[in-house]
């Protein structure tokens, strides 16, 4: 079945570091691609999304390319802040109303 | 207007109670979602409904009863519940599009179940 695995968390980074979260899928077909961001106690957020292979999308500083040849959408930021700190989330859907998600990673930024 | 408003935000109910989580929208939108979600996990799917109709159930226990009474509208009726039903529930709303070009949430009803 379809399926988002996400790297393994939690990550801790310094303040302006650079951040990569991993993303990849496995789906028969082309899904539409998501991030969530969840900040604590919070709901989910829509960070950004892909609706087809080479389209990039971005938001806050945040990108992410669909990659169709690794099957990938990984999350990227150049330079973090305290204020990033959350959990992400990365999630396809498959032409209908069900969203899949990954594990989540939690991303702490200090100082 | 983008936001998906739940109440209550807490709610502690014991194993007999019967109470109703609350979820509306006024984005014109036509899908509206359940989620459960446990600590440091992501939200599993509970329902969906499409033009007020339940479209998606995923086994969820018939302790859980959702009603969409018109478009802006999601409730969710607890009964009997275990404490292990104890999470965040959240509600979400999107177009009808296919595929699912974005879906909204809102921040969630905490639910302690004792």
């Amino acid at each position: 079945g379809d399926s988002v695995t996400q790297m393994e968390g939690p990550v801790t980074l310094s303040e302006e570091a650079f951040l990569t979260i991993n993303c990849t899928y496995t789906a028969t077909g082309y899904p539409s691609l998501f991030w969530y961001v969840q900040y604590p106690g919070e709901g989910l957020q829509l960070l950004l999304k892909a609706t087809k292979a080479d389209d990039k999308g971005s938001n806050k500083g945040f990108e992410a390319t669909y990659r169709k040849e690794t099957t990938s959408f990984h999350l990227e930021k150049g330079s973090v802040q305290v204020s990033d700190s959350a959990v992400y989330f990365c999630a396809l859907n498959f032409g209908n109303e069900k969203l899949t998600f990954g594990t989540g990673t939690r991303l702490t930024i200090i100082p | 207007d983008t936001e998906v408003t739940q109440t209550p935000k807490h709610l502690v109910m014991g194993m007999t109670n019967k109470k109703s989580l609350k979820c509306e929208q006024h984005m014109g939108h036509r899908a509206m979602y359940w989620y459960k979600q446990k600590a440091k996990k992501p939200p599993e799917l509970m329902f969906v409904y499409s033009y007020e109709k339940l479209s998606i159930n995923e086994s969820v226990p018939s302790r859980f009863s959702p009603e969409c009474p018109n478009s802006s509208l999601l409730n969710l009726h607890l009964h009997a519940l275990q404490p292990e039903d104890s999470a965040l529930y959240l509600c979400a709303s999107s177009h009808t599009d296919r595929p699912l070009t974005e879906a909204f949430f809102g921040q969630g009803t905490r639910l302690t179940v004792v």
